[in-house]
C-alpha cells in the first residue's frame, strides 16, 4: 500500500459528460502528480501541484483542470469527455518540491467513455 | 524532442535467465533517472534514482546502472515474481518538475 488513495476506482460514463478524480496523496507529501496511461502512449505526464500551487504542465488538454485543496488533497476534471479520454489515470505524491524523490503512485482510476 | 525510449517493448525470459532491459534518453540535462516497476492493474512501484554516469544500484535480483545516454536494469536469475512492466522515468534539468516516462518493457519469466 502506496497510502495514495484514488476515487473512484472504476468510472463508466458517456461521451459529453464531466467526471471528477479524487486523489489523498500520502500524509505530509506536498506534491500531487497526475498521470494518464493508455496501451499505445504509456504514462503521460499532465500536471504537477505543490502545497497548492501549480507547478508543472505536461501535456494536458484544456477540456481537464486540476486543483490542490488546503487539506492537499487533489481533484482532476474531466469535461467534454471523447472517447479518446478512456485511460488509466495515476496520481502520485511525493515529499518535495523537486521530484528528484521517489514518486509514490495510488492505484488509479480507470475511466471508461461509451 | 526530449525522449525516453525503452527497449525491448516485450521479453519473455526461462526462470534463471538473466537479460537485460534499455532505456535510452535524449534530454537536455538530467537530473535523475528513476525505474520503477508495474503489476496489471496496479500503479508504478519505485525501484531506483540515479543521478550521473556510472552510478549503480542493486535490489535484490535487479541492477540498474547509468551512462550518459542510456540506463540498463539487469535482471539476474529472474523468478516468475519479476513478471511485470518495468518503467524508466527521466527528470531534467531547467525543465521544472516534469517527469518523463517510457512506454515500458513487459516482462515475462516462464516457469
Amino acid at each position: 500500500d502506496s497510502g495514495v488513495t484514488q476515487t473512484p476506482k472504476h468510472l463508466i460514463t458517456a461521451t459529453g459528460q464531466r467526471v471528477t478524480l479524487r486523489c489523498s496523496p500520502r500524509s505530509g507529501d506536498l506534491s500531487v502528480y497526475w498521470y494518464q496511461q493508455s496501451l499505445d502512449q504509456g504514462l503521460q505526464f499532465l500536471i504537477q501541484y505543490y502545497n497548492g500551487e501549480e507547478r508543472a504542465k505536461g501535456n494536458i488538454l484544456e477540456r481537464f483542470s486540476a486543483q490542490q485543496f488546503p487539506d492537499l488533497h487533489s481533484e482532476l476534471n474531466l469535461s467534454s469527455l471523447e472517447l479518446g479520454d478512456s485511460a488509466l489515470y495515476f496520481c502520485a505524491s511525493s515529499v518535495g518540491l523537486a521530484g528528484e524523490e521517489e514518486l509514490f503512485f495510488g492505484e488509479g482510476s480507470r475511466l471508461t467513455v461509451l | 524532442e526530449d525522449q525516453v525510449t525503452q527497449s525491448p517493448e516485450a521479453l519473455r525470459l526461462q526462470e534463471g535467465e538473466s537479460s537485460s532491459l534499455n532505456c535510452s534518453y535524449t534530454v537536455s540535462g538530467l537530473r535523475g533517472l528513476f525505474w520503477y516497476r508495474q503489476d496489471p492493474g496496479k500503479g508504478p512501484e519505485f525501484l531506483f534514482t540515479l543521478y550521473s554516469a556510472g552510478e549503480e544500484k542493486e535490489k535484490e535480483r535487479l541492477k540498474a546502472t547509468l551512462t550518459k545516454k542510456e540506463s540498463f536494469l539487469h535482471i539476474t536469475a529472474p523468478k516468475p515474481e519479476d513478471s511485470a512492466t518495468y518503467l524508466c522515468a527521466v527528470l531534467q534539468t531547467n525543465r521544472d518538475d516534469k517527469i518523463i516516462f517510457g512506454k515500458g518493457t513487459r516482462l515475462h519469466i516462464l516457469p
